[in-house]
C-alpha cells in the first residue's frame, strides 16, 4: 500500500530563515508526489507536484522540492521564510494510472517567528 | 483556471436533520470528484470517490447510507449527511480531478464546516 510520512508535526523557523519540511514515501512503483498548503478554515492549495519529469520541482510562493528516489524523499524547501508562510503543509502521494486516490501525510504546521 | 467551489461554507443544524453540501468545478469538467473529512489538527481522510453517472465508491468504514453522494453532472457532486449527529461535526472538503488529467492532480474546494447541535 502507498504511504507517505511527514517528519515533524510542528516546525518553527525565524522570518528570513530556511524552511525545510520533510516527506518520505513508500512505494514499489514510481510515484506522483504533491505538496499542498492549507490556511486556517480553508481548503488545500497545490504548491507543487512531481510527475516523473524534472527531479527538482519549483512551485508557487518560492517553494521547491527535490525528488530523491534513493532516499524515497520529497522534502519541501524555501530559502527565506515569510510571515505569510505560516500554515499547515501536507505531502501527498498517488500512484500509476487508474489509481486516483491521493494519500496524505499527517501534515506539518509551520510557524514563523518574527 | 481549475477552481472548485463548495456551498455552504458553514452550516449549523440540529441533530437528526439532513444537510446537503455542494461541490462544483467552475471552469473545468470533472469526471471524478472526491470527498474528504478533516478533524481538527488532523490530516484529510478520504470518504468516497464520486464518478459522474455512476455510484460512488466508499472507503472502508464510511457508511454509504449516512453519507449520500450524487455526481449528476461533470461539474457538480453533492454530499448529503443524513440524520446528522454531533459526531458528524467536521470540516468536509471536496476535490475534483480534471477529466483527461494524466497524473491524478486534484483541485480542492474551500471546505464546509458542519456543526451538529
Amino acid at each position: 500500500a502507498q504511504s507517505v510520512t511527514q517528519l515533524g508535526s510542528h516546525v518553527s523557523v525565524s522570518e528570513g530563515a530556511l524552511v525545510l519540511l520533510r516527506c518520505n514515501y513508500s512505494s514499489s512503483v514510481p510515484p506522483y508526489l504533491f505538496w499542498y498548503v492549507q490556511y486556517p478554515n480553508q481548503g488545500l492549495q497545490l504548491l507543487l507536484k512531481y510527475t516523473s519529469a524534472a527531479t527538482l520541482v519549483k512551485g508557487i510562493n518560492g517553494f521547491e522540492a527535490e525528488f530523491k528516489k534513493s532516499e524515497t524523499s520529497f522534502h519541501l524547501t524555501k530559502p527565506s521564510a515569510h510571515m505569510s508562510d505560516a500554515a499547515e503543509y501536507f505531502c501527498a502521494v498517488s500512484f500509476n494510472f487508474g489509481n486516483e486516490k491521493l494519500t496524505f501525510g499527517t501534515g506539518t504546521r509551520l510557524t514563523i517567528i518574527p | 483556471g481549475a477552481v472548485v467551489s463548495q456551498h455552504p461554507s458553514r452550516v449549523i443544524c440540529k441533530s437528526g436533520t439532513s444537510v446537503k453540501i455542494e461541490c462544483r468545478s467552475l471552469d473545468f469538467q470533472a469526471t471524478t470528484m472526491f470527498w474528504y473529512r478533516q478533524f481538527p489538527k488532523q490530516s484529510l481522510m478520504l470518504m468516497a470517490t464520486s464518478n459522474e453517472g455512476s455510484k460512488a465508491t466508499y472507503e472502508q468504514g464510511v457508511e454509504k447510507d449516512k453519507f449520500l453522494i450524487n455526481h449528476a453532472s461533470l461539474t457538480l457532486s453533492t454530499l448529503t449527511v443524513t440524520s446528522a449527529h454531533p459526531e458528524d461535526s467536521s470540516f468536509y472538503i471536496c476535490s475534483a480531478r480534471r477529466t483527461g488529467s494524466s497524473y491524478n492532480e486534484q483541485f480542492f474546494g474551500p471546505g464546509t464546516r458542519l456543526t451538529v447541535l
